[in-house]
């Protein structure tokens, strides 16, 4: 089965601090990994995915196979980071971890 | 295309109600989702259909809950009765085939309030 595991519900940084959200994953197979987030009053929305190994809005996540692992990582958060983040999993449905309340403060 | 369409966005009824939640997918698009949203359990899939045929109900919590998908531009979830735990939002999201079909386009989600 698989099953996809974000650790922290809360997150809080100051502005301008390095941010890193967790998500590990178990799956038997090749995993299609993402991350989705939410702003505000708005949808759900694809943030980046593992398989085009892009930088979206300053954030990278990197799949690390040996220790099941998919952080999105940004060096620098800024306030309009604040969200709601979730990785997924992908293979035929998605999984989604429990989410992430990212807050950057002032 | 206007994107995934949901509606209605609000919904307030009484417990014992029948309530019905309604997506339109992305033209094209041959896989839906139904996903609730709560603040104790995250995001949860509750069933998804490929090309208008369920292929895994498993996260319908109990028989109360139903979906339909009739034709490939409109699916339905149904509550019937509807409970006070049941309220949340629930997302409908769908994507389509080839090699892009991974990624999923999200409603804008119905929140249902249960009295």
């Amino acid at each position: 089965a698989q099953r996809v595991t974000q650790p922290e519900k809360l997150l809080s940084v100051f502005k301008g601090a390095p941010v890193e959200l967790k998500c590990n994953y178990s799956y038997s197979g090749s995993p299609e990994l993402f991350w989705y987030v939410q702003y505000s009053r708005q949808r759900l929305q694809l943030l980046l995915r593992h398989i085009s190994r892009e930088s979206i809005k300053g954030f990278t996540a990197d799949l690390n196979k040996g220790e099941t692992s998919f952080h999105l990582k940004k060096p620098f958060a800024q306030e309009e980071d604040s969200a709601m983040y979730y990785c997924a999993l992908r293979s035929g449905k998605s999984t989604f971890g429990d989410g992430t309340t990212l807050t950057v403060k002032p | 295309d206007a994107g995934v369409i949901q509606s209605p966005r609000h919904e307030v009824t009484e417990m014992g109600q029948e309530v019905t939640l309604r997506c339109k997918p992305i033209s094209g698009h041959d896989y839906l989702f139904w996903y609730r949203q709560t603040m104790m359990r995250g995001l949860e899939l509750l069933i998804y259909f490929n090309n208008n045929v369920p292929i895994d109900d498993s996260g319908m919590p109990e028989d109360r809950f139903s979906a339909k998908m009739p034709n490939a531009s409109f699916s339905t979830l149904k509550i019937q009765p509807s409970e006070p735990r049941d309220s949340a939002v629930y997302f409908c999201a769908s994507s389509h085939r080839g090699p892009l079909r991974e990624k999923l386009f999200f409603g804008s989600g119905t929140q249902l309030s249960v009295l």
